[in-house]
């Protein structure tokens, strides 16, 4: 069956390190896209992609940026970790009818 | 602007209570919106659309434009349905613009 995945599912850093997140799909979507998940603030869309070579910046990209070189991936990083990057991460794919999230990521920075 | 706005933050109910869960939106074209259901631990699903109107788990959701609404209902709520709903706005590209969530309770 087609799925999304993530990894890792949890990982601790320290503020200033540089930190990807891996997201990976088996859908063949063209579209995929990185959230970030706050209590209060719901999902933030922080980068998008519609093709391979294409990136595009969302509601809250500061700190952030991504890389699309196949269909299948979309890794996120952070390029000089915060403590305000803490979150839960959810990266997800898109069909014309739906899009169909990844398990999540806990980030903690510290 | 574009924008989802769910106003509660927690909604209790017991077993067997109806449920409604609120959702407007902001949008000056034709919208398409969705609710999005994520158990404890769990990812983010679909639970409905509004195109399909169909009723998903006993929910249903309908697309008030008048009133810019897309509020969730069920008549009958289960202990099961204990999760955090999202509604989500699709303007016409391939985002969503999710509102803030609201965390449903059912206590037996």
């Amino acid at each position: 069956d087609a799925e999304i995945t993530q990894s890792p599912r949890h990982k601790i850093t320290e503020t200033g390190r540089q930190v990807t997140l891996a997201c990976h799909q088996t859908w063949n979507h063209n579209n995929m896209f990185w959230y970030r998940q706050d209590l209060g603030h719901g999902l933030r869309l922080i980068h998008y992609s519609y093709g391979v070579h294409d990136t595009n910046k969302g509601e809250v990209s500061d700190g952030y940026s991504v890389s699309r070189s196949n269909t299948e991936d979309l890794p996120l990083t952070l390029e000089s970790a915060a403590s305000s990057q803490t979150s839960v991460y959810f990266c997800a794919s898109s069909s014309a009818l739906e899009q169909f999230f990844g398990p999540g990521t806990r980030l903690t920075v510290l | 602007a574009q924008r989802v706005t769910q106003p509660e933050k927690l909604l209790s109910v017991f077993k067997g209570a109806p449920v409604e869960l609120k959702c407007n939106y902001s949008y000056s074209g034709s919208p398409e919106l969705f609710w999005y259901v994520q158990y404890s631990r769990q990812r983010l699903q679909l639970l409905l659309r509004h195109i399909s109107r169909e009723s998903i788990k006993g929910f249903t959701a309908d697309l008030n434009k008048g009133e810019t609404s897309f509020h969730l209902k069920k008549p009958f709520a289960q202990e099961e349905d204990s999760a955090m709903y999202y509604c989500a706005l699709r303007p016409n590209t391939d985002k969503l613009i999710f509102g803030t969530g609201t965390r449903l309770q059912v206590f037996p």
